[in-house]
């Protein structure tokens, strides 16, 4: 079946520190990738996505590149904010449009320090 | 701007009780989902409905069920609640054409006590 291996944290940084969240996944054909962020007390939003081997999602200054050789999707960002932290989810879907459920893997606590 | 909505976001119920959770979303959308979200375990699928009156189990779908009577609006029941069901439930929904992912709802905190 399917799986979504991340970091589970938490993971500390200082504000303006370079960020990578690592994400690894097993899927059966050519799943479309996804990052997730929940902040405090919120559902989840939609930060990032790609559908395609070699695409980049970016959004919001983070970015992510579906890597299919290694079967990753790491999630990056270049100088971090306070406002950045939050719970990260790196999410696939093996159906265009996810008729049959995303598989997560477990989060990532984001705590940025100023 | 598009959205799902939860009816509640905090509820305390008893051993026993049986408990319904709603959620609507005004996108048109075909599929919804319900996941519980745990510490530690992340998102877990319960059910799914990719239609109306359709439903479909997902990882975890004993001691719940669902309903979906109209395409905008997606249930959960909890038949007999226990106290492993304390969670935060999240609804989500999506389009079956195109990869535009999931919108979800902003949860809703079950204690079950």
């Amino acid at each position: 079946g399917n799986s979504v291996t991340q970091m589970e944290g938490p993971v500390t940084l200082s504000e303006e520190a370079f960020l990578t969240i690592n994400c690894t996944y097993t899927a059966t054909g050519y799943p479309s990738l996804f990052w997730y962020v929940q902040y405090p007390g919120e559902g989840l939003q939609l930060l990032l996505k790609a559908t395609k081997a070699d695409d980049k999602g970016s959004n919001k200054g983070f970015e992510a590149t579906y890597r299919k050789e290694t079967t990753s999707f790491h999630l990056e960002k270049g100088s971090v904010q306070v406002s950045d932290s939050a719970v990260y989810f790196c999410a696939l879907s093996d159906q265009g449009g996810g008729a049959d459920g995303l598989t997560f893997g477990k989060g990532t606590h984001l705590i940025i320090q100023p | 701007d598009v959205k799902v909505t939860q009816s509640s976001r905090y509820l305390v119920k008893r051993t026993g009780e049986k408990v319904f959770l709603e959620c609507v979303q005004d996108m048109d959308h075909e599929n919804m989902f319900w996941y519980r979200q745990d510490p530690g375990l992340g998102l877990r699928l319960i059910y799914f409905s990719y239609d109306v009156k359709m439903k479909e189990k997902g990882d975890i779908p004993e001691g719940y069920s669902v309903s979906r009577e109209k395409k905008e609006r997606f249930s959960l029941i909890l038949e007999s609640a226990s106290t492993n069901q304390t969670s935060m439930y999240l609804c989500a929904s999506s389009a079956t054409t195109g990869v535009g992912g999931y919108t979800f709802g902003s949860g809703t905190r079950l204690t079950v006590v």
